[in-house]
């Protein structure tokens, strides 16, 4: 089986630019599209990336991802941070099952 | 617009039983995957179960499997997920999620989820 990792925090000023990692361990992580979801405190998740770098109808142009073979890592980038960014932000896959498996979640803090 | 509302969750004694209910609209529900994730208090997200469009196929978590049960009911848009032998640790708060038009596909609706308690 696989897992994903990522950071437990990150933290950068208001109008940065901030990446967060999620490294799949065990196989490929272009095996199987990678999605990245944020969820609010108190709120549901919400989807802003889906099928490695895909973004819904709605989402800003700030959120974009991708994925590396190298490093077998997908990485969500989130440019001119808002306050309104500090969350708890997932990526998800999937295994050669097609059991769902998400990373831990990172903590987003804007300072 | 998408609309998933869950219903159904509450306390439970360990060993209990519970069925939770998801109400679709603003969607061609019988042409998508739908499935349940949860979220234990302070923790992650955990995916449990998914259902494809016309109820052929099925998957669950090792940690569910065998005790819970999805299902979906076209006709009245719904989803549901029946849990058996709860667990203290099946406590979260459980979310229905729209995916896409094939297993192992994005979770791009989700609902505001419903609360589950296991507890003596």
């Amino acid at each position: 089986n696989f897992i994903l990792t990522q950071p437990h925090s990150v933290s950068e000023s208001l109008g940065k630019t901030v990446t967060i990692s999620c490294t799949r361990s065990g196989d490929s992580i272009a095996s199987k599209y990678v999605q990245w979801y944020r969820q609010r405190p108190g709120s549901a998740p919400t989807t802003l990336i889906y099928e490695h770098d895909e973004r819904p109808s709605g989402v800003p142009d700030r959120f974009s991802a991708s994925i590396d073979t190298s490093s077998n890592s997908a990485s969500l980038t989130i440019s001119g941070l808002e306050t309104e960014d500090e969350a708890d932000y997932y990526c998800h896959s999937y295994d050669n099952m097609n059991h769902g498996i998400f990373g831990g979640g990172t903590r987003l803090t804007v300072l | 617009q998408v609309q998933l509302v869950e219903s159904g969750g509450g306390l439970v004694r360990p060993g209990g039983s519970l069925r939770l209910s998801c109400a679709a609209s603003g969607f061609s529900f019988s042409d998508y995957y739908m499935m349940w994730i949860r979220q234990a208090p302070g923790r992650g997200l955990e995916w449990v179960s998914y259902i494809s469009d016309g109820s052929d196929y099925t998957n669950y978590a090792d940690s569910v499997k065998g005790r819970f049960t999805i299902s979906r009911d076209n006709a009245k848009t719904s989803l549901y997920l029946e849990m058996h032998s709860l667990r203290v640790e099946d406590t979260a708060v459980y979310f229905c999620a729209r995916a896409g038009r094939y297993p192992a596909s994005a979770l791009i609706y989700w609902g505001q989820g419903t609360p589950v308690t296991v507890s003596s």
